[in-house]
């Protein structure tokens, strides 16, 4: 089991540009979220799946857009990278009503 | 809003008892987890509580009162390993899909 894998580990953007974060699970979970880590300041929630076919927003979702492509896969766009999008992204899964959130390695995002 | 307080830095020595505390002030409660996070790593899931009272779990406990919305993570018999940054997280609703995290507490265990 690989667990939750995230590509890429490291990206760097211009102001403007987009990009697609890659997320999957292998751990049959329903539930899927991503976060942003800036220093600080915690995780904070931008969006999250309960199911597939499912989006809601979380704390900080402006900006971003997300999909949910299957069981498996969640994926978080930036259609126009910002400076203050800058952060450290972590993807996550759990059984839907469990406690217990299993994270990605993360991406570092760096936008000029 | 959604609010968790935690202090910023713990400093204890090898072999000691710390305590990480965290108040939280939110619209939803259904219940409150502990993570560790090393640096350049990930957070990984430690503890959690739904009812007022201790929960152990190795070296590490964790303690929620709900009355005074605060917890506590106690590590015991610490190790250089353990330092690290620690988090505390409430979930917000019945089916746990929302969570919001504190700003989290460094800990630097000196020898």
């Amino acid at each position: 089991n690989a667990g939750v894998t995230q590509t890429p580990k490291f990206q760097v953007l211009k102001t403007g540009q987009s990009m697609t974060l890659q997320c999957a699970q292998d751990m049959n979970h329903n539930s899927m979220y991503w976060y942003r880590q800036d220093p600080g300041m915690g995780l904070r929630l931008i969006y999250y799946s309960a199911s597939e076919g499912t989006t809601d927003k979380g704390e900080v979702p402006n900006g971003y857009n997300v999909s949910r492509l299957n069981k498996r896969e969640f994926s978080l766009r930036l259609e126009s990278a910002a400076p203050s999008q800058t952060s450290v992204y972590f993807c996550a899964s759990t059984l839907t009503g469990l406690e217990t959130q299993y994270f990605g390695p993360g991406t570092r995002l760096l936008v000029l | 809003g959604q609010s968790l307080e935690q202090p910023s830095e713990v400093t204890a020595v090898e072999g000691a008892i710390v305590q990480i505390n965290c108040t939280y002030q939110t619209s939803g409660f259904y219940g409150l987890s502990w993570y560790q996070q090393h640096d350049g790593g990930a957070p990984t899931f430690l503890s959690y509580n739904a009812l007022d009272g201790l929960e152990e779990t190795g070296r590490f406990s964790s303690f929620l009162s709900r009355s005074d919305s605060y917890g506590y993570l106690l590590l015991q018999e610490l190790q250089m390993k353990d330092s690290a940054s620690y988090f505390c997280a409430v979930r917000l609703d019945n089916y746990g899909q929302n969570f919001v995290f504190g700003p989290g507490t460094r800990l630097s265990v000196l020898p």
